[in-house]
């Protein structure tokens, strides 16, 4: 999972197989989180989203589970494809005073092995 | 329809020499956002613009200061840089502050030696 360090964690997979990137949210208050894929030299892309009253999500090839006991997301991709190496990080988001703040994780970088 | 755009892409510049980096966005968005990225960790808001004509300091303001010049643009200044502002410099957009997605340009390396 994420975590914060000069390291990012790792996760290499071989092409075609399934990937699961975890992550760790801090606030319990947390209604809203997304899932950005940031390419090498490139900014974060919107990959998918969930609100805190689902606790899955599917998108094409990729869905995000949620367990708010535990505070905890995670990002599954299907059939992982050698487009798909990048960092992967969460955003948790949630309602502070008149605006929507945002906390970032670190990231894991996915490396899709041919 | 080029979304949010970052000049420049690389710059590299000497310990107290100042410059700003610009953003402009054609995604008709109120709210503008400055974040930096430094290795291992999350990205880290510096300043933002709620609706043109207002900013507030986010996290790590210290050593920054922004513009909004109108809808469209907003600029990030660094008075004199210091090598701790080595980093990649995101410019992000939303629909409002209360909108939870955000839509980020490609970035701006900064190299202070």
């Amino acid at each position: 999972g994420e975590s914060v360090g000069l390291h990012l964690p790792t996760l290499s997979v071989q092409e075609g197989d399934n990937s699961i990137i975890n992550c760790a949210y801090s606030n319990s208050a947390s209604d809203y989180f997304i899932w950005y894929k940031q390419e090498s030299g490139k900014g974060p892309q919107f990959i998918i989203d969930i609100r805190s009253n689902m606790d899955k999500r599917q998108g094409q090839r990729v869905t995000v589970l949620l367990n708010k006991t535990v505070k905890h997301l995670s990002l599954q991709i299907a059939a992982t494809q050698p487009g798909d190496s990048a960092v992967y990080f969460c955003a948790e988001t949630l309602l502070n005073g008149s605006a929507r703040q945002l906390t970032f994780g670190s990231g894991t970088q996915l490396t899709v092995l041919p | 329809n080029a979304g949010v755009t970052q000049t420049p892409k690389f710059q590299v510049l000497k310990t107290g020499q100042s410059m700003t980096l610009q953003c402009a966005q054609d995604m008709n968005h109120n709210s503008m956002y400055w974040y930096r990225q430094d290795p291992g960790m999350g990205l880290r808001l510096i300043y933002y613009s709620a609706s043109e004509g207002t900013t507030d300091k986010g996290e790590v303001p210290n050593g920054y200061n922004v513009s909004r010049l109108n809808k469209r643009e907003f600029s990030l200044r660094l008075e004199s840089a210091a090598p701790s502002q080595t980093s990649v410099y995101f410019c992000a957009t939303r629909t409002g502050p209360y909108n939870e997605k955000l839509f980020f340009g490609s970035g701006t390396q900064l190299s202070v030696l």
